[in-house]
């Protein structure tokens, strides 16, 4: 079963313009990460955010996690071509609460960068 | 250093066939995870080992699905009398240990035929 969902499930946009795409969840976690998927094949880890933290940054990504509505929100800034991929947030937890070791992932938010 | 890397790439059987997939993961990882992402999805969870010991089988799919890394190294998994719906990418992860970030490998697309 998925615990996050990202949205939305696509986004379209112009190099230089920022991407944002958000991914709720349904119950406590632990930490909550980022990745990247080009093609449908090996996935990138771009950020990992504890439940302690509420912002972290790496480069032109910026992340910010919200326990209290069970969301995070993933912002790329002055995106390019490359950018274009699949992102996923994965969580920690299930919806029957946290499981060590495994990861929840969402279907995916698909980002189209326009040159 | 090398990340992950499994072996095949690419694997087309036949309905019916046993099939092996390798994983090799990053060196000094203690923990290798496996998944399965369907076209459309999300990977989904099928099994973790910290060591050499499966610490949560719970999302394999059947019996048919077995996986093993009998070093605490290199792991493999392994699915007999393949059937079309186990066509799908199946992705391999380390981490150094729980609650980490974990690395993925490039995949092993297998289709049933």
């Amino acid at each position: 079963s998925q615990q996050g969902e990202e949205d939305p499930q696509a986004l379209s946009i112009q190099e230089g313009e920022n991407a944002t795409m958000n991914c709720s969840y349904k119950t406590s976690i632990n930490n909550l990460q980022w990745y990247r998927q080009n093609s449908g094949r090996g996935l990138v880890h771009l950020i990992l955010i504890r439940s302690n933290e509420r912002e972290k940054h790496s480069g032109r990504l910026r992340v910010t996690l919200d326990t209290s509505k069970k969301s995070s929100s993933l912002l790329i800034t002055a995106s390019r071509a490359a950018d274009t991929a699949s992102y996923f947030c994965a969580t920690d937890a299930g919806w029957r609460g946290s499981t060590l070791g495994r990861l929840y992932f969402g279907r995916g938010t698909q980002l189209t960068v326009w040159p | 250093g090398a990340g992950v890397s499994q072996t095949p790439s690419n694997k087309v059987t036949e309905k019916g066939k046993y099939v092996e997939l390798r994983c090799d993961p990053i060196s000094g990882h203690t923990a290798l995870y496996w998944y399965r992402q369907s076209l459309g999805q999300g990977p989904e969870f099928l099994i973790y080992f910290q060591g050499t010991g499966a610490a949560d089988d719970s999302g394999l799919p059947n019996d048919r699905f077995f996986a093993v890394r009998p070093e605490g190294s290199v792991s493999t998994l392994k699915i007999q009398r393949t059937e079309r719906g186990d066509s799908a990418v199946y992705l391999c992860a380390s981490s150094p240990g729980l609650n980490n970030e974990q690395f993925f490998g490039p995949g092993t697309r297998l289709t049933v035929l």
